[in-house]
């Protein structure tokens, strides 16, 4: 069954320095989702992205954070210089778009800024 | 400003019982509403949908049931079983600037007893 595949599954980072977090969506899906999770806290959407650009963006994600498509399989997410607050766990999620709007879930990178 | 709202942290139930999640939102413009059932450093897992324009769904031991007029759905696991226990996320899409958007409520802990 096909499904979204993350890397890496746990990070440890240094409070300044730069994170990519790699996914690569299913691959006939065309919406691409970041989300994360704070630990006991709700499931937060970070950015929608289709069609090669950004979509939608919470407040959440500010200039310190980006992303990319750079093939056609991987869909990248950076913090350019990490700060305590963003330990999280980070959810990737696709969609195609289909009439149910059903939202595939990888299972999660998680990041710890020391 | 909380759109999908789950307002019971926890829930236990006995094994064999039926297990109701509760989901209450606030905007009309939802398209569709789904259930996630989340297990401890894993990605959400999707369980079932329904689209606003029905009001019930079922899919084997899973029922969620919508009434518009309330705002409100809910989930019924019949009968639940052991496995069934983790933390369960009401969600709810809708399609605008290009995207689907999704919304998640803030979880409910089911924990079956055996």
């Amino acid at each position: 069954e096909p499904e979204v595949t993350q890397t890496p599954s746990h990070q440890v980072t240094q409070m300044g320095q730069e994170v990519i977090l790699r996914c690569v969506p299913i691959s006939n899906h065309l919406y691409f989702y970041w989300y994360r999770q704070i630990l006991g806290q709700k499931v937060e959407f970070l950015v929608s992205f289709y069609n090669n650009e950004i979509s939608e963006k919470s407040e959440i994600f500010d200039d310190q954070f980006s992303v990319e498509r750079p093939d056609g399989s991987n869909f990248t997410l950076k913090i350019r210089s990490t700060k305590l607050e963003d330990s999280a766990m980070y959810f990737c999620a696709s969609s195609g778009g289909q009439t149910t709007g059903e939202l595939f879930f990888g299972e999660g990178s998680r990041l710890t800024v020391l | 400003d909380q759109q999908v709202k789950q307002n019971s942290p926890s829930l236990s139930v006995q094994e064999g019982r039926i297990s109701i999640l509760n989901c209450d939102y606030t905007n009309s413009m939802f398209d569709y509403f789904l259930w996630y059932k989340k297990y401890p450093a894993e990605g959400p897992t999707f369980l079932i949908s329904i689209s606003s324009i029905k009001d019930k769904n079922e899919d084997g031991r899973f029922t969620v049931f919508l009434n518009k007029s309330a705002k409100h759905l809910s989930l019924h696991i019949v009968p639940s079983q052991p496995g069934d226990s983790a933390v369960y996320f009401c969600a709810a899409s809708a399609w605008g600037s290009g995207t689907y958007k999704y919304i998640f409520g803030t979880g409910t802990r089911l924990k079956v007893l055996a």
